[in-house]
């Protein structure tokens, strides 16, 4: 079962407007992180909050993390066409033992010039 | 350029075949990952080695198996293939052995089972 489920689906913007995508998650949490996959691509590693943290920023990508809520949200700020991808979260289960990182479905931004 | 590897990049493959996907890394990294990705449902881990000379199941693991003899490689082997088998593979690499911080993925292998 996925451990990550984010929303919405799929978001459809403008060149230079900002672009929201939450991600829940049922469990506990070492960290959560953010990847984002091109079309046709591996996955690339954007950014890792640790559930001690509240708020990271990385360029124009900011992410926040409520573990009250179980949830976690990324932020990209004046976007590009070139920002144009899926993004994931993913988490890690304290409670499981191994290599445990959990994907959720994925949002598909598309970034219109 | 230091990274991850897959071979091949795409395989059709008649179903009963057997066939090894390939992943290598350069990295040194102690934790390596198989992964499955199929539309709508997101990435599905198969298997993953914390360090070499270990392996684990993970989600999705029959019908697969892999070996780790060292800390570079880690080949997932599908012993007999069948159609649902059909999918894209990402393999991947964490320096934490308990996968605990990024992860690096490869370029993917496109296998389709007929």
């Amino acid at each position: 079962s996925q451990q990550g489920e984010e929303d919405p689906q799929a978001l459809s913007i403008q060149e230079g407007e900002n672009a929201t995508m939450n991600c829940s998650y049922k469990t506990s949490i070492n960290n959560l992180q953010w990847y984002r996959q091109n079309s046709g691509r591996g996955l690339v590693h954007l950014i890792l909050i640790r559930s001690n943290e509240r708020e990271k920023h990385s360029g124009r990508l900011r992410v926040t993390l409520d573990t009250s809520k179980k949830s976690s949200s990324l932020l990209i700020t004046a976007s590009r066409a070139a920002d144009t991808a899926s993004y994931f979260c993913a988490t890690d289960d304290p409670e499981t033992s191994g290599s445990r990182l959990t994907f959720g479905e994925g949002t598909q931004l598309t970034v219109n010039p | 350029i230091a990274g991850i590897t897959q071979a091949p990049t795409s395989q059709i493959l008649a179903a009963g075949r057997r066939m090894t996907l390939r992943c290598t890394q350069d990295m040194r990294h102690n934790a390596m990952y198989w992964y499955r990705q199929d539309l709508g449902l997101g990435l599905r881990l198969i298997h993953y080695s914390n360090t070499a000379g270990t392996t684990g199941k993970g989600e999705v693991p029959d019908g697969y198996s892999v070996s780790r003899a060292n800390t570079d490689d880690f080949p997932l082997t599908l012993a007999s293939a069948v159609p649902s088998q059909t999918s894209v593979y990402f393999c991947a690499s964490s320096q934490d052995p308990r996968g605990r911080d990024e992860q690096f993925f490869g370029p993917g292998t496109r296998l389709t089972v007929l």
